[in-house]
């Protein structure tokens, strides 16, 4: 397609549940990331996948949080045990890479899933 | 620390007029660079406009400014000529070359403009 898509837009769980978000970047594009917004923490990093580098996973809030990007392209986000408090718009952006040079690699956004925990 | 300051949390513009919008930042790299983008109410983030360090020229694209001011560390964005269209929540945001290398981006808390007639 013609920019990053997330699914699904909405998504309603229960306590304790395990969720999976799923982003598909734009075509191309080797780098692909994950943000959460909530209204108390801002924007924050979750999870950057570049190209066949270990992914820097540095901004998982906890071990329930995960990540996988299969080829090289596709990418799903999968919280555990889901708490009322990760209940946020999960964004998925992609970029062309660090090697496309530092104006070239803006980063993409697709629209969100916001993610309700009842 | 936050590495990413945006002031005004609100602000009302009249249409037509321009707006300032303020972001300063807080790093020890040398090479970085400095984003802003823009998310209406359903919720998408557009970018906007994209200023290096070593840029040696304020970059401008169409009615957006970014006023680059690297020894105070501010990126400032100026909206020329504003539109209905403009009102929605603003972020400044931040790459670093070597302590992230390129990679996440840093956003400040937003600053919500609401452009009237």
């Amino acid at each position: 397609g013609a920019g990053v898509s997330q699914s699904p837009s909405n998504k309603v769980t229960e306590k304790g549940k395990d969720v999976e978000l799923r982003c598909d970047p734009i075509s191309g594009h080797t780098a692909l990331y994950w943000y959460r917004q909530s209204l108390g923490q801002g924007l924050e990093f979750l999870i950057y996948f570049q190209g066949n580098s270990a992914p820097d996973k540095s901004g998982l809030p906890s071990d329930r949080f995960s990540a996988e990007r299969t080829g090289g392209s596709v990418s799903t986000l999968t919280i555990q045990r889901t708490q009322q408090e990760d209940s946020a718009v999960y964004l998925c952006a992609s970029s062309l890479g660090r090697l496309a040079g530092a104006k070239q690699n803006i980063q993409y956004f697709g629209a969100g899933t916001r993610l309700s925990v009842l | 620390a936050q590495k990413i300051t945006q002031t005004q949390p609100g602000m009302f513009v009249q249409e037509k007029e321009a707006v300032t919008l303020d972001c300063t930042y807080d790093t020890s790299d040398p090479s970085y660079g400095l984003f802003w983008y823009k998310q209406p109410s359903s919720g998408e983030m557009i970018f906007l406009i994209y200023q290096g360090s070593y840029d040696q020229q304020n970059a401008t694209e169409g009615r957006y400014s970014l006023n680059f001011q690297k020894a105070r560390k501010s990126a400032n964005l100026v909206i020329s000529a504003s539109q209905l269209g403009d009102s929605a929540m603003y972020f400044c945001a931040m790459r670093e070359a070597l302590t992230d290398s390129w990679g996440k981006l840093q956003f400040g808390a937003g600053t919500q403009v609401v452009v009237t007639p």
